[in-house]
């Protein structure tokens, strides 16, 4: 099955420092990656995808996400951060195991934005 | 599309009283998942459906838990009885039958068990 592992449960950087948040995959076969966002007492909403196109990938808020296979990696970044960066992030890749659809998603990284 | 639609956005309920948070997909989606988060856990799947039918229930904690999708735009999560360690933002997510699309959440319900 296919998993992925998320680095550090919390990080903090300064505003306009660069963010990076780290997440490794398993998989046998190519995955399909996502990240995603959580707001404060909102739902999780998807920040960008990589589906074997590009291997640079950008999405919403300046973020990107870079799909490295020969590091197994999907790390998120962005260059410099804003206050209103300070959320909750997901890495997910899509489960092909049992023929099933779901998403399998990382415990989470908070990501704290000081002044 | 008014996106995934959850009900209600909050509960409190007694101790060992019956539950039952509401979830309607987005139209043509395929496949249905119920998650509870907490700051314990974290984000754990309970169940999920494709083409209204359960697939994986492994997540669900114990049989006071239960889930039904009686149809393509209907799905419902029951506790019985509650117990406070029930307490937890429980989120629906709904996604389209292929693997390179994303899954999209609703609000979430925050289910508070006294």
């Amino acid at each position: 099955a296919q998993s992925v592992t998320q680095l550090g449960s919390h990080v903090s950087v300064s505003e306009g420092a660069l963010v990076l948040l780290r997440c490794n995959y398993s998989s046998s076969v190519p995955p399909y990656l996502f990240w995603y966002v959580q707001y404060p007492n909102q739902g999780l909403q998807l920040l960008l995808k990589y589906t074997s196109a590009a291997t640079l990938v950008k999405g919403i808020n300046g973020f990107e996400a870079e799909f490295k296979k020969s590091e197994t990696s999907f790390h998120l970044t962005k260059p410099s951060a804003h206050m209103s960066d300070a959320a909750e992030y997901f890495c997910a890749v899509s489960d092909l195991g049992g023929g099933g659809n779901k998403l399998t998603f990382g415990t989470g990284t908070q990501l704290k934005v000081e002044l | 599309d008014a996106g995934v639609i959850q009900s209600p956005r909050h509960e409190v309920t007694e101790m060992g009283q019956e539950v039952t948070l509401r979830c309607k997909p987005i139209s043509g989606h395929n496949s249905l998942f119920w998650y509870r988060q907490t700051m314990m856990r974290g984000l754990e799947l309970l169940i999920y459906f494709n083409n209204n039918v359960p697939i994986d229930d492994s997540g669900m904690p114990e049989d006071r838990f239960s889930a039904k999708m009686p149809n393509a735009s209907f799905s419902t999560l029951k506790i019985q009885p509650s117990e406070p360690r029930d307490s937890a933002v429980y989120f629906c997510a709904s996604r389209p039958g292929t693997q390179n699309t994303e899954a999209f959440f609703g609000q979430g319900t925050r289910l508070t068990v006294v």
